[in-house]
């Protein structure tokens, strides 16, 4: 199946830093990536739609000035958690959809935060 | 109320067992419906798609009900390697491809 990698794979951070998270499909084009977020015991939460070439949609209660999204190319999108703070901490998984295959996501490896 | 609810769990079962999963959704727009499996710390993986007219892979059965807006998984046989949380998934098509999942029920299965 297609791979979805993401890098880093976990990052520690002081408060009020900004990380990068990035997101790639690895042999396959993806015209639209989502970023999910999901902290201990509960389920993925869809954060934001991810689409090449312009601006992400955000889902309601997700702040688009602290979860910068870009998408410039078709195997890249990138999540920025800007002047990270504790309650920020968590497990943030993309997925990737391949529209030759159809509606299929793959999930990306995730990426776990924890800030100090 | 959740758009995506699944039994709250979790499930303990022996090895050999069969355990079922339940799972209703809210939006009758929906369209396509999954279950993945997500091992801890891990990130979910694609378990099996689920059709109306209830479709099996191996151990794995899945049915859907669109009257009743339900979902179910059937697990025959149960494996250790089965321990998981569940998680049933709904595509809402009409909102470009977006996923709901439920909260996910954990199996652990034992010896």
């Amino acid at each position: 199946g297609a791979v979805v990698s993401q890098h880093p794979s976990w990052v520690i951070c002081k408060s009020g830093t900004s990380v990068k998270i990035e997101c790639r499909s690895l042999d396959f084009q993806a015209t639209t990536m989502f970023w999910y977020r999901q902290f201990p015991k509960q389920s993925l939460m869809l954060m934001a739609t991810s689409n090449e070439g312009s601006k992400a949609t955000y889902e309601q209660g997700v702040e688009k000035d602290k979860f910068l999204i870009n998408h410039a190319s078709l195997t890249l999108s990138t999540l920025t958690v800007t002047s990270a703070h504790p309650e920020d901490s968590s497990f943030y998984i993309c997925s990737a959809r391949d529209p030759i295959v159809g509606e299929t996501q793959y999930f990306g490896p995730g990426t776990r935060l924890l800030v100090l | 109320r959740k758009e995506v609810e699944q039994d709250p769990g979790p499930f303990n079962v022996p090895e050999g067992a069969t355990v079922a999963f339940n799972c209703t959704y809210s939006n009758s727009a929906s369209q396509s419906f999954f279950w993945y499996r997500q091992d801890c710390r891990k990130e979910p993986k694609l378990l099996m798609s689920v059709y109306s007219s209830g479709n099996e892979d191996g151990r794995f059965t899945a049915q859907l009900n669109r009257a009743s807006q339900y979902i179910s998984l059937l697990i025959r046989d149960s494996k250790l390697s089965d321990s998981a949380t569940y998680l049933c998934v709904v595509n809402i098509g009409n909102q470009g491809g977006k996923l709901i999942f439920g909260q996910g029920t954990e199996l652990s299965v034992k010896p």
